[in-house]
């Protein structure tokens, strides 16, 4: 069962608005979620991050927001650069117990940022 | 350090013969992670290891597969009898406890092409 879910998977934004890449989950147990960059030919990067307990974490261009009670988040890349072309990954964690903090990704979003 | 290490980088292997893959973690990680990722989808958890500790292993872990960690150093992943299916990119991860917020340090993968 896909318990993390990107249902876009394609999103095309002009250079310098705003990109909004969105995930769902459905396993309750998870209380951390990280989004991943990833280029061809290379592993994934972190992004960032949030915990389960805040509902907004920035950093910089990034912004992910959390509505637990619609299991769902958000990454938001504003102003959004030609470089941030990438694919996406949302991914969760549910940290604690006999889980060993493995991750759960979604399928991911190509964003294309045009110039 | 240069971060996670894998090789080779590219390996393509005829049907039914082994092949075996090498990670690097960063020095001070005790934890390591396989993760398979095939085309159009994100990285799927394989097995993990804490310290030369097997911990978890993923139902995808079919008993061709086999995984190490001696010494609590580096790690091998062989997959013997390769079939077409095994196609795709091997992904590995180290980490520290309590690293769940600052993610997880990808390797670049393996890919692996099954002909």
């Amino acid at each position: 069962d896909q318990q993390v879910k990107q249902n876009s998977p394609s999103l095309s934004v002009q250079e310098g608005r705003i990109s909004i890449l969105n995930c769902d989950y459905t396993n309750s147990m998870f209380d951390y979620f990280l989004w991943y960059k990833k280029y061809p030919a290379e592993g994934p990067t972190f992004l960032i991050s949030i915990s389960s307990i805040k509902d907004k974490n920035e950093d910089g261009r990034f912004t992910v927001f959390l509505n637990k009670s619609a299991k769902h988040l958000s990454l938001h890349i504003v102003p959004s650069q030609p470089g941030d072309s990438a694919v996406y990954f949302c991914a969760a964690l549910a940290y604690g117990g006999t889980s060993y903090g493995k991750l759960t990704f979604g399928q991911g979003t190509i964003l294309t940022v045009h110039p | 350090d240069t971060g996670v290490s894998q090789n080779p980088r590219h390996k393509i292997t005829k049907r039914g013969q082994n092949v075996t893959f090498r990670c690097d973690p960063i020095s001070e990680h005790n934890r390591l992670y396989w993760y398979r990722q095939t085309l159009g989808q994100g990285p799927e958890f394989l097995t993990y290891f804490q310290n030369e500790a097997q911990l978890e292993k993923s139902r995808l872990l079919s008993d061709r597969f086999s995984a190490e960690r001696p010494k609590g150093s580096f790690s091998t992943l062989e997959i013997q009898r390769t079939e077409q299916g095994d196609s795709a990119m091997y992904l590995c991860a180290s980490s520290i406890p309590q690293d769940q917020l600052s993610g997880y340090t990808f390797g670049s993968g393996t890919r692996l092409t099954v002909v």
